[in-house]
């Protein structure tokens, strides 16, 4: 079946840092990759997505390139802010989100310092 | 626009009751799923409908049921509640084929 593989948290980095979470995925066709996004006390949002491989989705400074050839989905930003903190998702879905639901991965606890 | 909505908050059950989830789409979105989150995990998906017809269902016992109405809205049964069941239950809606858009999510706990 398919699978979401995340770098556990929590991950404390310092303000302006550069940031990467890593996922990897196991799946049996060719899915659709998505990064969401948890605030406290909040639901998910989507962060960013990418449909095929070599695709990059980007959204408010955060970046991930959809890689086939390692089965990975890293999440990046150059320069992380305290508003970062959150819960981060990595996710998959084999019908672009469709009748067989996304699969998640565990989630990665982001904590920013000033 | 309105964002996907759900309804209750917060509920508190005991042990055996049963319990109705309520959520309602983003306008124009006629697809639903539902997902539960337990502390410290991931969202795991529970049922995905469409046009009223069920589409999809995940790695769920049978006291898990839903249904979804002409208005595109749609419930969440849960019966015979166990301990496990509390958790954060989220709700999703989307055009067929893309991506989904989550809703605050209710918590139930069970005692």
């Amino acid at each position: 079946g398919n699978s979401v593989t995340q770098m556990e948290g929590p991950v404390t980095l310092s303000e302006e840092a550069f940031l990467t979470i890593n996922c990897t995925y196991t799946a049996t066709g060719y899915p659709s990759l998505f990064w969401y996004v948890q605030y406290p006390g909040e639901g998910l949002q989507l962060l960013l997505k990418a449909t095929k491989a070599d695709d990059k989705g980007s959204n408010k400074g955060f970046e991930a390139t959809y890689r086939k050839e390692t089965t990975s989905f890293h999440l990046e930003k150059g320069s992380v802010q305290v508003s970062d903190s959150a819960v981060y998702f990595c996710a998959l879905s084999e019908s672009g989100g469709g009748a067989d639901g996304l699969t998640f991965g565990k989630g990665t606890h982001l904590i920013i310092q000033p | 626009d309105a964002g996907v909505t759900q309804s209750p908050t917060h509920l508190i059950k005991t042990r055996g009751q049963h319990v109705t989830l309520r959520c309602s789409p983003i306008s124009g979105h006629k697809s639903v799923s539902w997902y539960q989150q337990v502390l410290g995990q991931g969202p795991q998906f529970i049922f995905q409908y469409y046009e009223k017809e069920e589409r999809g269902r995940g790695n769920f016992p049978d006291r898990f049921s839903a249904r979804q109405f002409p208005n595109y809205s749609s419930e969440l049964n849960v019966n015979a509640l166990l301990l496990g069941d509390s958790a954060l239950y989220l709700c999703a809606s989307s055009l067929p084929t893309y991506e989904q858009y989550f809703g605050p999510g209710t918590r139930l706990t069970v005692t």
